[in-house]
């Protein structure tokens, strides 16, 4: 049973433009979601995290949105880069540190 | 620089072999862990630790032991290698309490290991 899903596998936007992220969760037990971004042949960096208690978390070009009743996360891209060309993963935590994955979404900006 | 560091980078294996992957962080996190990644998949949760001298196991531990002894190093050892071991296996850690604790994982660059 996956806790934590990313229904797109892929996603094609526009440099400039706004890309939108989304991950589906099963288990209301979750503490934090993360969002980690990934280039090939790297490990996963860390990008953003919202707290369960909150429903929105900004850091610069990057905005995850948090909706509780939906069980679902957003990670927002505004304004879209080609250097944000990359595998972006969510991911959960339950219990202090062990977090649970998503399968990823590559992300492809188009300059 | 500060980080996690994994060694190595890539290696071979014969089926029944068994290997040590080494990870060392230089940041005094609590948390440490191993994944492995498998081809269009997400990352899989091997063991993890929340400090040294505790370890614990995650989504998928079968024919992989771990050990905390301290609190920089969390080596993973393959007992007897099998050709579904064939992966990328990354360790992270993290902080877990204060202001250093927002969850996030600080990722090695991965071990590339392939079992024939």
């Amino acid at each position: 049973d996956q806790q934590v899903k990313q229904n797109s596998p892929s996603l094609s936007v526009q440099e400039g433009r706004i890309s939108i992220l989304n991950c589906d969760y099963t288990n209301s037990m979750f503490d934090y979601f993360l969002w980690y971004k990934k280039y090939p042949a790297e490990g996963p960096t860390f990008l953003i995290s919202i707290s369960s208690i909150k429903d929105k978390n900004e850091d610069g070009r990057f905005t995850v949105f948090l909706n509780k009743s939906a069980k679902h996360l957003s990670l927002h891209i505004v304004p879209s880069q080609p250097g944000d060309s990359a595998v972006y993963f969510c991911a959960a935590i339950k219990n202090a540190g062990k977090s649970t994955f998503g399968d990823g979404t590559t992300l492809t900006v188009k300059p | 620089n500060a980080g996690v560091t994994q060694t190595p980078k890539f290696q071979v294996l014969k089926t029944g072999q068994s290997m040590t992957l080494q990870c060392a962080q230089d940041m005094n996190h609590e948390y440490m862990s191993w994944y492995r990644q498998d081809p269009g998949m997400g990352l899989r949760l091997i063991h993890y630790s929340v400090g040294a001298g505790i370890t614990d196991q995650g989504e998928v531990p079968n024919g992989y032991n771990v050990s905390r002894s301290t609190t920089e190093d969390f080596p993973l050892r393959l007992l007897s290698a099998a050709p579904s071991q064939t992966s990328v296996y990354f360790c992270a850690s993290s902080a877990l309490f204060g202001s250093r604790a927002n969850y996030g994982y600080t990722f090695g660059s991965g071990t590339r290991l392939t079992v024939v």
